[in-house]
């Protein structure tokens, strides 16, 4: 099956440090994306890359880092800077960089303890 | 300012019974408007896609419209199904500029049997 996994489902913060959720591929897309989506907000582009080796920062970068080293994988980084974390976290993919349909993750819901 | 804006913010009806959810968008250069439906704790999953030239749109019990002489559009749902309860997101992409995708903060739909 073609799609984009996301793992963990679940994941938990202590303060101070930094953790990673995974964001992996298999449509052969170009594009992927990180989006926050917390209660009543629409979705937030944190960080979005259009090809290996090359990301740029969105409306909310800070506290967060992403690498592209392979085309199917998009790992996101919380940093202990994010000083709220909390939130679902969307990976997405298109397959440039235009206008088309997005393809989502099932998502990561970040908890603080 | 580009911006994305849906209603009702979230809505009750009956099974069986049909509704109808609004975006209104404030989005140029204007690409396509997509619609989405989200389960809790999933990720979107594309229902229809509207370009400049379309009005009216069906994906099953799904119909979309679009005006884009008002800069509107809107999805009806007929005949509604427990299973349609989610969130609906409006979503306008534009034809160039950083950021392609423009997310409305949804619609939350609950059917009651």
């Amino acid at each position: 099956d073609g799609g984009i996994t996301q793992s963990p489902k679940y994941l938990f913060r202590k303060e101070g440090q930094n953790v990673t959720l995974s964001c992996e591929q298999n449509l052969n897309h170009d594009a992927m994306y990180w989006y926050r989506q917390d209660p009543g907000q629409g979705l937030r582009l944190i960080y979005y890359s259009q090809i290996v080796n090359d990301f740029q920062k969105g409306d909310i970068a800070e506290g967060y880092s992403v690498s592209r080293e392979k085309k199917e994988s998009f790992p996101l980084t919380v940093t202990s800077a994010q000083k709220n974390p909390t939130a679902f976290y969307l990976c997405a993919s298109s397959i440039g960089g235009g206008s088309e349909k997005l393809f989502f993750g099932s998502g990561t819901q970040l908890s603080v303890l | 300012k580009n911006q994305v804006e849906q209603s009702p913010q979230s809505l009750i009806i009956l099974e069986g019974k049909n509704c109808t959810l609004q975006c209104n968008y404030t989005v140029s250069p204007f690409s396509n408007l997509r619609w989405y439906k989200q389960d809790t704790g999933r990720g979107p999953v594309s229902l229809t896609i509207m370009t400049f030239s379309e009005n009216t749109k069906s994906n099953g019990r799904y119909t979309a419209t679009l005006d884009a002489d008002t800069k509107q559009s809107s999805l009806h749902i007929t005949a509604s199904q427990l299973s349609d309860s989610a969130s609906y997101i409006c979503v306008v992409s534009r034809r160039r500029g950083t950021y392609k995708y423009i997310f409305g903060t949804g619609t939350r739909l609950k059917v009651l049997a």
